[in-house]
């Protein structure tokens, strides 16, 4: 168990929708990191936060966004959804402000288990 | 973008033998990163190693980063092995994954 958690754990819906994942990170995690993991595009970084702060962006789609709330819990939500948004979604926790921290033990991130999400 | 290949892309062992998984990368990046994703899906770090090496039980891990590369190696597989392999290197902002390396471990 890496302490992240991540709910739903599978979440099934129409295309058009809205949906909303949620992350928790691991206590005393100041940073969180988005990720989707699709057959079609493989594992893709989308976004992270540090302490309430957008720090970087990956291939993030606009329809796509996210946010971290004081108490660190992190939402992605994702609108307009089309078939090809079907995929695994990871949240990550770690301890360092910056995607690219050189210090291994302050940086190392933590995942959750993810939420699949199908778009029928 | 920086691109980022994975070989091979699959991978079959008997137990007990060592391998060697590639990660070859296209331009200069910060970081770079070795995962393991079980065949339940869950994602877990095994190495930060932007140059050098660097060893944890049964797994090592090189990168040559000015000749932009990095090796994993698994000595003495074993079944708990099996999974997919990925490579990310990162930059300031972003991060991009290689496709990954699939392996099978045999009993």
């Amino acid at each position: 168990d890496s302490g992240v958690t991540q709910t739903p754990k599978h979440l099934i819906t129409a295309t058009g929708q809205r949906v909303t994942l949620r992350c928790s990170p691991r206590s005393g995690d100041l940073s969180v990191y988005w990720y989707q993991q699709s057959l079609d595009q493989g594992l893709q970084f989308l976004i992270q936060y540090y302490n309430g702060e957008e720090r970087a962006k990956g291939n993030i789609l606009e329809r796509f966004s996210a946010q971290q709330f004081p108490d660190l819990h992190s939402e992605l939500n994702l609108s307009s959804l089309e078939l090809g948004d079907s995929a695994l979604y990871f949240c990550a926790s770690s301890g360092g402000p910056r995607l690219a921290d050189y210090s291994l033990s302050y940086n190392e991130q933590f995942f959750g288990p993810g939420t699949r999400l199908t778009v029928l | 973008g920086i691109q980022v290949e994975q070989s091979p892309p699959d991978l079959i062992l008997q137990e007990g033998a060592n391998s060697t998984l590639r990660c070859n990368f296209s331009d200069s990046v910060n970081n770079l990163q070795w995962f393991h994703q079980n065949p339940w899906g869950q994602l877990i770090n095994l190495f930060y190693i932007p140059s050098g090496t660097k060893q944890n039980g049964r797994l090592s891990a090189t990168t040559v980063a000015t000749e932009r590369y990095s090796l994993l190696y698994i000595s003495s597989s074993q079944t708990t092995d099996s999974g997919v392999y990925f490579c990310a290197v990162l930059t300031n902002n972003d991060m991009r994954f290689g496709a990954g390396t699939r392996l099978t471990v045999k009993p």
